[in-house]
């Protein structure tokens, strides 16, 4: 149980396009997901927190008019990359936590790898 | 920032032998956690301690947690070259459910 999916596991794009990454909690419901991202070699970075039904919560730095994220149901959070550069390539990876529980245990999804050419 | 700093940044042994990996973080938290990454691949959770707990064991593994020091170590005994992933600890506090990672740790197990 609790299995989260982020499709696609990788996207190569040119610059300037848009893309849509989506993470999916496949048996459970996820009132609140994560999306981080992470440079080779390099340690996870929050980005925003994604709560269902309500706006995103941005970390420090990210840019939201770049990076949209939309959760518009329990299973479902989406990030858009838009117009993107060759510096936004990197590997996103999205966590879920489990709707009323308390453990603090998230769940990760395999993560997406963005190369913007 | 309450993200951790973990040492050592790589470590290379043995399979066999035992493997020790350390977190600092700087701020009060709920819990800590452990996690694992294989290359390219998502993260898997391998314990939590809540800041009340001093040890935790789960099979090959043993956490310790000393929040007087904000520290906490990860103990892999009788590694495998399975083992060979990076690892990182991550801590949520202040109500928050969000984690913090630290930087993480890439451990190599030699056959």
């Amino acid at each position: 149980g609790a299995v989260v999916s982020q499709h696609p596991s990788w996207v190569i794009c040119k610059s300037g396009t848009s893309v849509k990454i989506e993470c999916r909690s496949l048996d459970f419901q996820a009132t609140t997901m994560f999306w981080y991202r992470q440079f080779p070699k390099q340690s996870l970075m929050l980005m925003a927190t994604s709560n269902e039904g309500s706006k995103a919560t941005y970390e420090q730095g990210v840019e939201k008019d770049k990076f949209l994220i939309n959760h518009a149901s329990l299973t479902l959070s989406t990030l858009t990359v838009t117009s993107a550069h060759p510096e936004d390539s990197s590997f996103y990876i999205c966590s879920a936590s489990l709707a009323g529980s308390n453990t603090g245990e998230l769940f990760f999804g395999e993560g997406s790898r963005l190369t913007v050419l | 920032s309450q993200q951790g700093e973990e040492d050592p940044q790589a470590l290379s042994i043995q399979e066999g032998e035992n493997a020790t990996m350390n977190c600092s973080y700087k701020t009060s938290i709920n819990n800590l956690q452990w996690y694992r990454q294989n290359s390219g691949r998502g993260l898997v959770h391998l314990i939590l301690i809540r800041s009340n707990e001093r040890e935790k064991h789960s099979g090959r593994l043993r956490v310790t947690l000393d929040t007087s020091k904000k520290s906490s170590s990860l103990l892999i005994t009788a590694s495998r070259a399975a083992d060979t992933a990076s690892y990182f600890c991550a801590t949520s506090g202040g109500g928050a459910q969000k984690l913090v990672f630290g930087q993480g740790t890439r451990l190599t197990i030699n056959p």
